[in-house]
């Protein structure tokens, strides 16, 4: 069955440092999500991106976000100067016609910021 | 606030019982509701979805029962088995961009 792989699975960062989650959708997928989850909390809606455009974002996702589709194939989450709150798992996810259908998640990046 | 709620934050259940793992969601133009299962250490995996013109709709032992009256949202799991140990989400669309979801019920089994 096909799936979303995302790498690395583990992320160790310094404060202040650039960071960048990538992710492969499913091939024929039109519609790409970023979500990130701290521990023991619930799943934190970030991003959605369709058609090479952010469709909706969250008041987390704030200026030090963006999401890029730099090649057709993978899907990146750059965290610009992250801080010892970004430490989370962060779960890419697509689907394949809209947003009111079921997404397909990958196994996320734990982002750990020290 | 939050949209979509859970009553419960752990429910512990008899293998081979029947479970049902209740949501409480507060936006009345939510029109797509989800039901995802989180191992640990795994990405949320889908388990059924209902739609805002059903009242029902049943899976392989799994079955979602939506009353939109009182806004509420449940998942019946049938014959419950080890492998149904994972946390519940439910989640839901309001009709725009994004899919969010609930705080979570961990499901144990008792052998």
């Amino acid at each position: 069955e096909p799936e979303v792989t995302q790498t690395p699975s583990h992320q160790v960062t310094q404060m202040g440092q650039e960071v960048i989650l990538r992710c492969v959708p499913i091939s024929n997928h039109l519609y790409f999500y970023w979500y990130r989850q701290i521990l023991g909390q619930k799943v934190e809606f970030l991003v959605s991106f369709y058609n090479n455009e952010i469709s909706e974002k969250s008041e987390i996702f704030d200026d030090q976000f963006s999401v890029e589709r730099p090649d057709g194939s993978n899907f990146t989450l750059k965290i610009r100067s992250t801080k010892l709150e970004d430490s989370a798992m962060y779960f890419c996810a697509s689907s394949l016609q809209g947003f009111r259908e079921k997404l397909f998640f990958g196994s996320g990046t734990q982002l750990s910021v020290l | 606030g939050e949209s979509v709620g859970l009553h419960l934050p752990t429910l512990s259940v008899q293998e081979g019982d029947n479970s049902i793992i209740n949501c409480a969601y507060s936006n009345s133009a939510s029109d797509y509701f989800i039901w995802y299962k989180q191992e640990s250490g795994k990405g949320p995996q889908f388990i059924i979805d209902i739609r805002s013109n059903m009242d029902k709709r049943q899976g392989q032992r799994v079955t979602v029962l939506l009353n939109k009256t009182v806004k509420h949202l449940s998942l019946q799991i049938a014959a419950t088995q080890p492998g149904d140990s994972a946390v519940y989400f439910c989640a839901e669309n309001i009709g725009d961009d994004k899919i969010i979801f609930g705080k979570g019920t961990r499901l144990h089994i008792l052998p």
